[in-house]
Order: C-alpha cells, then structure tokens, then sequence
C-alpha cells in the first residue's frame, strides 16, 4: 500500500513550456486534490475531484488543467508555465466526500518542488 | 475566499512547557475542521477531524476542542517535547468539498 505517489519530486521549467505533474493513490478515494504551497500563504487548492469523471476549481486554479480518467489517478497540467507558478504541490486524497466527507482525513504526497524560470 | 486564521504565527518554547494556538474560521455553513501535523521535509499528517460543536478529542499530549457558534478551534500540547517542533495547520471544510487551510502555525520546542 503505497499510500498517495507523487512525481517528478522536483522539476525545472522555462517561462511558456507546459507539463504533467503525475498523482495517484492505491486507496481506492474518491476525493482527491491539488494544492499549492507558497511562503507565508499556507496551502491553496488548484483543483479537486470528487470521483471519475468528476472535477471542479478550487481557490487558485487559474493556469491550471485536471482530469480524473481511473479513481486512482489524478494529474496536474500546467498550460503554459509562469515564475508565479513556481511553488510545492502537493496531491492530497480522502476516502469520501459530501454529508459525511468531512469526517474523512486527507492523505498527502510527498510533493513536488518546481521551479519557472 | 474564505478566511481562516490561525494564531500565533510561530511560537518558541522550552521542553515540558505546555503550549496553545489558536485557528479561526466562518461560523456558517460549517461542515468540518481538520488539524495537521507538518513536519520539515514531509507532507502533512492528519492529526483531528473535528465536525460537532463541542467536539474535544485527545492523542496523547495533544488535544483539541471545537466551538462551531464562534467560529474558533483551539490545539494544546501538553509537556512540549522536541519531537512535537512542527508547523501545525488547521483546514476548514466548505460546501463539503472544498479545503481552506490557515497557514499554520510553526512551532519549536527547545531541549
């Protein structure tokens, strides 16, 4: 049981190139999300998912793309990478959502760090 | 957006001192509160789901209470020890399904 997988750890990326950042968990969750983690700002949802199929806008999700194909995986697309874009993500995922959802913990990923230059 | 506060920002203390903070949130619309235990260099760990006006829970040292009608949780760490230096956050749960997070409160506790 691997928990929730996060890759690449750390990623270099000029100004306009685009990229995947890859999650998945092995926990069979429902819910799964993106955030992002900048100095002093705690962390701020991209994007969340509340199944297959199924995915909505967080609090910063401008600039960024998700799909939710399989309950196991969940990417992160960047469309055209900026230096504002530069910070640690972390993939989060939960065993349920709705009513009873927030009983549910969130599970991380190690993060991954990326750098826009 | 909304918002969620938690105080102090950082805090410093010396072992076996019993220490205290403090995460703020909108008092509508309430579904849940998460706390989390961040350590450096790894990801964030569940330490509390919290979802009842009056909810206290226990895990070990560290207890919480809840007061959903104000809008306020509190986390106390009784006995600090140098293992429990971490950044603490707090996550408030909107509209079931959407995470806003206080940008924690970084604690250390000095040997």
């Amino acid at each position: 049981n691997a928990g929730v997988t996060q890759t690449p750890k750390f990623q270099v990326l000029k100004t306009g190139q685009s990229m995947t950042l890859q999650c998945a968990q092995d926990m069979n969750h429902e819910y799964m999300s993106w955030y992002r983690q900048d100095p002093g700002m705690g962390l701020r949802l991209i994007h969340y998912s509340v199944g297959a199929g199924i995915t909505d806008q967080g609090e910063v999700p401008n600039g960024y793309n998700v799909s939710r194909s399989t309950t196991e995986d969940f990417p992160l697309r960047l469309l055209s990478a900026a230096p504002s874009q530069t910070s640690v993500y972390f993939c989060a995922s939960s065993y349920s959502v709705g009513l009873a959802g927030g009983m549910y913990e969130q599970y991380f990923g190690p993060g991954t760090r990326l750098t826009v230059t | 957006i909304l918002n969620v506060e938690q105080s102090p920002q950082s805090l410093h203390v010396q072992e076996g001192d019993s220490t205290n903070f403090t995460c703020s949130f909108p008092s509508s619309n309430f579904y849940a509160l998460h706390w989390y235990r961040w350590e450096t260099a790894k990801s964030p760990e569940a330490l509390f789901v919290m979802t009842l006006n009056g909810d206290e829970k226990k895990k070990g040292r560290i207890s919480a209470t809840l007061n959903t009608k104000e809008g306020y949780s509190y986390l106390y760490i009784k006995g600090s020890q140098p293992e429990d230096s971490a950044t603490y956050l707090c996550a408030f749960l909107y509209n079931f399904n959407k995470f806003y997070f206080g940008s924690g409160t970084k604690l250390n506790v000095k040997p």
